[in-house]
């Protein structure tokens, strides 16, 4: 299946400071992306949908100037967590949407851990 | 918006055993109905999908159904094994490819 590579796996950081995701996709051109957040023991929750040379699309309750996504070529879109806190801790996780055969066509980053001191 | 609900939250079998997990979904426009398997810190792994113009799936041990009437699908394990153990989850769309809406996930235990 295709790839989606998210960089970094963790990240630990101070109260305050900016994070910046990425996510690629290796092997094939994503025009939307997805980006969502994980709580530990809780559900993925959908945060936003980015789609390229576009703006993002922010589901309810998702600060949009907190969480900046650039999507600026199909293979890479990056969500940016500005001024952090400890409650952005969490699992951010990516997906993206291959369009190409097959029946599987949305296809995950594997995640990055963000802990917030 | 979509509004899926998943049961239960936690499950416990034996190995060998069978273990269903159910979800409803509210958006009647849904049409795909993907299953996910996700262990601690990892990816969710896609494990069987199936969509509307279809009421069962197959592969493997693992299966799905899907009445549509109802708008409740569910994912039935059998002869499970201890490394089926992780946390699933049901989801729904409005096609493979869009943003997925998931239920609050299952944690399954399957001990020998």
């Amino acid at each position: 299946g295709a790839v989606v590579s998210q960089h970094p796996s963790w990240v630990i950081c101070k109260s305050g400071t900016s994070v910046k995701i990425e996510c690629r996709s290796l092997d094939f051109q994503a025009t939307t992306m997805f980006w969502y957040r994980q709580f530990p023991k809780q559900s993925l929750m959908l945060m936003a949908t980015s789609n390229e040379g576009s703006k993002a699309t922010y589901e309810q309750g998702v600060e949009k100037d907190k969480f900046l996504i650039n999507h600026a070529s199909l293979t890479l879109s990056t969500l940016t967590v500005t001024s952090a806190h400890p409650e952005d801790s969490s699992f951010y996780i990516c997906s993206a949407d291959s369009r190409t055969g097959g029946s599987e066509k949305l296809f995950f980053g594997s995640g990055t851990q963000l802990s917030v001191l | 918006g979509e509004n899926v609900e998943q049961h239960p939250s936690t499950l416990s079998v034996q190995e060998g055993d069978s273990a269903v997990i159910k979800c409803t979904y509210s958006d009647s426009a849904s049409n795909y109905f993907p299953w996910y398997k996700q262990e601690l810190g990892k990816r969710p792994q896609l494990i069987i999908d199936i969509r509307s113009n279809v009421g069962e799936k197959k592969d493997q041990r693992i299966a799905v159904t899907l009445n549509k009437t109802a708008k409740h699908f569910s994912l039935h394990i059998t002869e499970t094994q201890p490394e089926d153990s992780a946390v699933y989850f049901c989801a729904a769309s409005r096609d493979s490819g869009y943003a997925l809406n998931f239920g609050k996930g299952t944690s399954l235990l399957v001990t020998p």
